[in-house]
């Protein structure tokens, strides 16, 4: 499936670095996520971006800034990370402006180490 | 807040063998979704399920949604190999307006033995 791309697909990083990791979706939807995976825990949604307005910030830290330009492209940038924030970062779009209820496409995720 | 308890977390079976995983919402739900994450891979949308009391069926795989629609549930008939992975259900709940709340389970690991 190539309906939603993540690059890079690996990252690894030092605490004091910045650093941004990016989604782009082709399937012309408008709604548009961030998730974070680690193990032994649930998917946890981080950010939904609705018509590239932040609809949802699920008390993420500041040091995770979403940015989402239009509606195919998403960022989250990062820095001053911890290493608990090592994890899966997954992307995800789904059509409708609230996105519930709608089927979530996922892109390959981001693996992210902090050192 | 909402929560999506699924257990059970692990489930080793010989191949030929039935699997089943369930879903429990602490609320109403408006409808569920399930996801299955290969080893290394990303979760992709199995089914949504939407009415109480609803059945679905894909091919070896059985979907049921509760008649409270608090709970669900997967069912494997005659497992493969293919069928490794985590399977997860996402409960949406309607959080006010065109408002709705995606919640994950944490999934359910089945392993095959060939």
């Amino acid at each position: 499936e190539t309906g939603v791309t993540q690059t890079p697909r690996h990252l690894v990083m030092g605490m004091t670095n910045k650093k941004s990791l990016k989604c782009e979706q082709h399937l012309g939807h408008n709604a548009m996520y961030w998730y974070k995976q680690s193990a032994k825990k649930p998917l946890e949604l981080m950010f939904v971006y609705s018509l590239e307005e932040r609809v949802e910030n699920n008390s993420v830290p500041s040091r995770f800034s979403p940015e989402c330009p239009n509606s195919s492209h998403l960022f989250l940038h990062l820095h001053t990370l911890q290493p608990e924030d090592s994890a899966l970062y997954l992307c995800a779009s789904s059509q409708g402006p609230s996105g519930g209820g709608r089927t979530q496409y996922f892109g390959p995720g981001t693996r992210l180490t902090v050192l | 807040g909402q929560q999506v308890m699924q257990i059970p977390q692990y489930q080793h079976v010989q191949e030929g063998e039935d699997f089943t995983t369930y879903c429990n919402s602490s609320t109403t739900l408006s409808n569920i979704q399930w996801y299955k994450q290969r080893p290394g891979g990303h979760p992709v949308f199995l089914i949504q399920l939407v009415k109480s009391g609803e059945v679905k069926k894909q091919k070896r795989l059985t979907f049921q949604f509760g008649e409270a629609k608090k709970n669900s549930s997967l069912h494997i008939t005659a497992t493969q190999t293919t069928d490794v992975g985590t399977y997860f259900c996402a409960g949406i709940k309607n959080s006010g307006g065109s408002n709705y709340k995606l919640t994950f389970g944490k999934g359910t690991l089945l392993t095959v033995n060939p």
